[in-house]
């Protein structure tokens, strides 16, 4: 099956800093998806990103579908975007089945 | 998008007892799915909620386990069977929203199994 690997594992930053975070996949999908959890479980949707590129406040993301990657930039952290950064991709089988990396856990201290 | 809610947001439940989870969406939805989050990992699909038929299962998941009903476009639940501590993990509902490509995440509900 398809493989979702992303990067660092975790991260520490001090507030202010930017920071990028990583996700490879091996085949080709029809779906990639940015989510952050916060500290207590909820996981909230950052970008809908097969390529191209978003943006959003502080954060932007690129995807180079041809080269299956994705970089999420979180630009000027702040404390409250410590958690747990997923990247989840869906197969180009019509399934909308996520399948998720194991998550980059960042802690932004003040 | 689309709201989610799920019941309970957490238990904790003894050893060999079942547990079931609901969860509601605000709106109709053709693809509902269940996942589960053990302690320290990522998430991991369990099953694709069916409306109107059986739910379809990913590979390591039983229905025995696992029985999932879908009685509707707007509401599913999610039983835990004979649960061991091995069972402790969050669990969360999402659904797909037709035309948006996205898919929407409940706030989970968190087992602890004693």
């Amino acid at each position: 099956g398809i493989q979702v690997e992303q990067s660092p594992p975790d991260l520490i930053l001090q507030e202010g800093a930017n920071s990028t975070l990583r996700c490879n996949f091996s085949d080709s999908v029809n779906n990639l998806q940015w989510f952050h959890q916060n500290p207590w479980g909820q996981l909230i949707n950052l970008f809908y990103i097969p390529s191209g590129t978003k943006q959003n406040g502080r954060l932007s993301a690129t995807t180079v579908a041809t080269e299956r990657y994705s970089l999420l930039y979180i630009s000027s952290s702040q404390t409250t975007d410590s958690g747990v950064y997923f990247c989840a991709v869906d197969k180009m089988d019509s399934s909308y089945k996520l399948i998720f990396g194991s998550g980059t856990r960042l802690l932004v201290r003040p | 998008s689309a709201v989610i809610s799920q019941k309970p947001s957490r238990d904790i439940c003894q050893r060999g007892t079942s547990l079931t989870i609901q969860c509601q969406v605000d709106s109709q939805v053709t693809m509902m799915f269940w996942y589960r989050q053990q302690p320290g990992q990522s998430l991991t699909l369990i099953a694709t909620a069916n409306q109107g038929s059986e739910a379809t299962y990913e590979s390591g998941f039983v229905i025995d386990k696992f029985p999932i009903s879908r009685p509707n476009l707007t509401f599913s639940t999610l039983t835990v069977s004979n649960m061991s501590p091995e069972d402790s993990s969050i669990y969360l509902c999402s659904v797909d929203i037709a035309n948006a490509d996205t898919q929407y995440f409940g706030p989970g509900t968190r087992l602890t199994v004693l």
